[in-house]
């Protein structure tokens, strides 16, 4: 158990829809990173956000955003959902915004219908 | 860009077999490099990890080295075991643009049959 939490396990949505996945880094990390995993794109960086600021962005769409709460929580919503957005959606969760380790939740699998 | 390329699988071996997964990597500047495992139906371990040329990581029997001159940093294990099946993902992180994000490999997956 890496401490990270990711909810909901499973989602299954229609195309068109809009979806929220959370994520609780663990106890003290002030970094919080969304990464997307796709059979054909693989692991991706999406976001980074750290003590509530965005701090990098990767291959994030326009219809994909974050944000990170004052409790460190952070959420990334999904809009206007189309097949291709169906994949594991990863949050990791570090102590700084330096080098150091980045402890990965279980994961959200999105399917979209 | 960064980048990360590692050998294609999938690689089934007999249980104590020698393992190699080949890694190798394209960065600006120095970046620390990474081996992440993935058990089914579960996120990502961070396996080992080295940050600086010649550094050896080493976990569970696992190692590899940064090798700068090849670009490379290639898995290892002795003697493999049945539980050690799972995907393994080569990574590095290079601070551009002030973040340490990851930059995976595609995944080896990794069978070991008794």
């Amino acid at each position: 158990d890496s401490g990270v939490t990711q909810t909901p396990k499973h989602l299954i949505t229609a195309t068109g829809q809009r979806v929220t996945l959370r994520c609780s880094p663990r106890s003290g990390d002030l970094s919080v990173y969304w990464y997307q995993q796709s059979l054909d794109q693989g692991l991706q960086f999406l976001i980074q956000y750290y003590n509530g600021e965005e701090r990098a962005k990767g291959n994030i769409l326009e219809r994909f955003s974050a944000q990170q709460f004052p409790d460190l929580h952070s959420e990334l919503n999904l809009s206007s959902l189309e097949l291709g957005d169906s994949a594991l959606y990863f949050c990791a969760s570090s102590v700084g915004d330096s080098l150091s380790e980045q402890y990965f939740g279980p994961g959200t699998r999105l399917t979209v219908t | 860009g960064d980048s990360v390329t590692q050998m294609e699988g999938p690689v089934t071996l007999s249980e104590e077999a020698f393992l190699t997964i080949n890694c190798t990597y394209t960065a600006t500047g120095y970046p620390s490099l990474f081996w992440y495992v993935q058990y089914p139906g579960e996120g990502l371990q961070l396996l080992l990890k080295a940050t600086k040329a010649d550094d050896k990581g080493s976990n569970k029997g696992f190692e590899a080295t940064y090798r700068k001159e090849t670009t490379s940093f290639h898995l290892e294990k002795g003697s493999v075991q049945v539980s050690d099946s799972a995907v393994y993902f080569c990574a590095l992180s290079s601070p551009g643009a002030g973040s340490y994000q990851l930059t995976f490999g595609k995944g080896t997956k990794l069978s070991v049959i008794p």
